[in-house]
């Protein structure tokens, strides 16, 4: 019963290094998306992909790349990693038919940019 | 364009009492309408959902929110508060059915005295 899952929980990186988030869901949802939440900012969408083979920008998508690899896999890109960019960052997913559908969450990966 | 307020960032309260968590929108069409909770360390978690069914909606553990379309509020309540539910509580409204039509508050932080 693992829902969303995301790798790795925690990360510690060097300003301008790259790393590669991973998130697998296994609910046959058809959307994904990647939130960053920072505090008393609520969350913010980053990117999202409606369906396997589509992406699209969010509210705050520079400086990350995304790619649905599957029906079941989002992975968000940081090239060119900035202090800016600590946060924690989440991954959901949902079956959005309609306007009545629930987004379920991973359980968040903190990433700290030095 | 739709918008949602969470009115107070923070609120404590004695275990036992009751708990409101204050949130206000603003939409251009009919919306949907979610509570998301969040523990320490953990992902968003749905605890309820509005969508134009019953305007009073019971959600998991006592928790229950009341759509008000005339005061565009849709705050959430508990009877008797339990130190278990001390976490941050999300307010977030939806607009059709696209993906990137969910906006988020920016949290209430649900503090629970002995």
């Amino acid at each position: 019963n693992a829902g969303v899952t995301q790798t790795p929980k925690f990360q510690v990186l060097k300003t301008g290094q790259s790393m590669t988030l991973q998130c697998a869901q296994d609910m046959n949802h058809n959307s994904m998306y990647w939130y960053r939440q920072d505090p008393g900012m609520g969350l913010r969408l980053i990117y999202y992909s409606a369906s396997e083979g589509t992406t699209d920008k969010g509210e705050v998508p520079n400086g990350y790349n995304v790619s649905r690899l599957n029906k079941r896999e989002f992975s968000l890109r940081l090239e060119s990693a900035a202090p800016s960019q600590t946060s924690v960052y989440f991954c959901a997913s949902g079956s959005l038919a309609g306007y009545a559908g629930e987004l379920f969450f991973g359980e968040g990966s903190r990433l700290t940019v030095l | 364009a739709q918008s949602v307020t969470q009115l107070d960032s923070h609120v404590s309260v004695s275990e036992g009492t009751p708990v409101l968590l204050r949130c206000n929108y603003s939409s251009s069409y009919s919306p949907s309408l979610f509570w998301y909770v969040q523990h320490p360390n953990k992902g968003l978690q749905l605890l309820l959902k509005y969508t134009s069914a019953a305007t009073l909606v019971k959600g998991i553990n006592g928790f229950e929110a009341e759509f008000k379309k005339s005061e565009t509020s849709f705050h959430l309540t508990k009877p008797s508060a339990h130190m278990s539910d001390a976490a941050e509580y999300f307010c977030v409204v939806r607009t059709g059915g696209g993906a990137d039509g969910l906006t988020f508050g920016k949290g209430t932080h649900l503090i629970i005295q002995p």
